[in-house]
């Protein structure tokens, strides 16, 4: 069956460092990619999608990679700051469904 | 434009009663799904409407159902409610529906957190 992998950990980065989350994926190959910030108590909040064949895309301080050999897609938060301490979720679509990955929780430090 | 709503935000239960929890999309959307939220499990596909059809269902038992109405809100019930029940649920709306070569980007609401007793 299809799985998403995010690090359950949580990650802790100091203010003003590139943070990277990861996404991994199995048995399937996606079309597109979605990240998605959660914060506590909110519904999470679309923040990029990456197509198949896209390599990088960018928004401000966010980019993300998506490796489709790999399996695997990147989210990088540069130049971090405390207020960008949430969980960030990776989501697919997979059989008409979007699915998601249980999210990586991520703490700036000031 | 208003986000997408969900009523109530909080509502606390005891085992074996049902519930119902709407949600009104944000306007033009005609796709809505639904999710639970659990610390272990994370977020898992309940279902999706669109044009008042269930297009996809997850693998949740029976007692979970839905349904969308003429003007693209939607309304969820869990019966029988069971411990494990206790959740956010989260409903996100779309322009899309699930399936079509398109990318289908979720707008969620805030959720309603089930706690059942």
């Amino acid at each position: 069956s299809q799985k998403i992998e995010q690090n359950s950990e949580a990650l802790n980065i100091q203010e003003g460092k590139t943070a990277t989350l990861t996404c991994n994926y199995t048995n399937y190959s996606p079309a597109y990619l979605q990240w998605y910030r959660q914060d506590p108590g909110r519904g999470p909040v679309f923040l990029l999608l990456i197509r198949e064949n896209e390599k990088e895309k960018r928004k401000e301080r966010l980019k993300v990679t998506f490796d489709t050999t790999l399996k695997q897609s990147l989210f990088h938060i540069t130049a971090s700051q405390p207020a960008d301490s949430a969980t960030y979720l990776c989501a697919l679509r997979r059989d008409d469904k979007i699915i998601f990955g249980k999210g990586t929780r991520l703490h700036i430090l000031p | 434009k208003a986000g997408v709503t969900q009523t109530p935000r909080y509502l606390i239960k005891t085992r074996g009663q049902q519930v119902t929890l709407s949600c009104s999309p944000i306007s033009g959307h005609r796709s809505v799904s639904w999710y639970q939220q659990t610390p272990g499990q994370g977020l898992q596909f309940l279902f999706e409407y669109f044009s008042e059809t269930q297009r996809n269902k997850g693998n949740f038992p029976g007692r979970f159902s839905g349904r969308q109405f003429s003007n693209s809100r939607s309304e969820m019930n869990v019966s029988t409610l069971e411990l494990g029940d206790s959740a956010l649920y989260l409903c996100a709306s779309s322009t899309r529906q699930g399936a079509g070569g398109g990318a289908n980007v979720l707008t969620f609401g805030a959720g309603s957190r089930l706690t059942v007793l």
